[in-house]
């Protein structure tokens, strides 16, 4: 059973400090990896994608991805309380060509 | 932008009744899937698309049965809906060369 791992939290950062969020991943020969935002009550928001090893930077925002180590991570810089939602880490099953989604983290960003 | 749409915001049913959930999506892409999200569960697959006419069953198929007639449409049917199929229903789009997916608005559905 392929499976996406994430701390469901919640995380709790102050406004303006560094939101880490991780995920670990147990198919080894996954290509793609994405991190999707959800607000309460809203669907899923594509918000980066990466597929290479490193660092990947868009914004305020920076996924790092480990292939040896199988995580996946998210940065959120200088975090605002419209942060404030669950983030759904998802990776490809080259297999079946469909994305494993994780549980989700909930993340609070307290003014 | 890619822009999925689907039918409803929010839907409420009576055990038993026939309930047909629409999206649709404008940017030619040739899969599509339907996923629903439960509280403690995550999003799970129902069924997907990889085009026209063909439908594969996700994990959780039991219940729901699927149409895609056109390119840009999927339907996801429940035939004889249940108090457990209540759940916001999610769709989702892709083009067939890539992993990225794009999700419609989603369907609150209750079952009564």
């Amino acid at each position: 059973q392929k499976e996406v791992e994430q701390n469901s939290g919640p995380l709790s950062v102050p406004e303006g400090a560094i939101a880490s969020l991780n995920c670990t991943y147990s198919d080894r020969v996954s290509q793609s990896f994405f991190w999707y935002r959800q607000y309460s009550g809203k669907s899923p928001e594509l918000i980066m994608s990466i597929y290479s090893n490193g660092d990947k930077e868009d914004g305020r925002f920076t996924a790092q991805l480990n292939k040896a180590s199988q995580y996946v991570s998210l940065l959120i810089r200088d975090s605002q309380p419209s942060d404030s939602a669950t983030y759904l880490c998802a990776v490809n099953d080259l297999d079946t060509g469909k994305l494993i989604f994780g549980q989700g983290t909930t993340l609070q960003v307290k003014p | 932008d890619v822009k999925v749409t689907q039918s409803s915001r929010y839907l409420v049913k009576r055990t038993g009744e026939k309930v047909f959930l629409e999206c649709v999506q404008d940017m030619d892409h040739e899969n599509m899937f339907w996923y629903r999200q439960d509280p403690g569960l995550g999003l799970r697959l129902i069924y997907f698309s990889y085009d026209v006419k063909m439908k594969e069953k996700g994990d959780i198929p039991e219940g729901y049965s699927v149409s895609r007639e056109k390119k840009e449409r999927f339907s996801l049917i429940l035939e004889s809906a249940s108090t457990n199929q209540t759940s916001m229903y999610l769709c989702a789009s892709r083009t067939g060369g890539s992993d990225e997916q794009f999700f419609g608005p989603g369907t609150r559905l209750t079952v009564l």
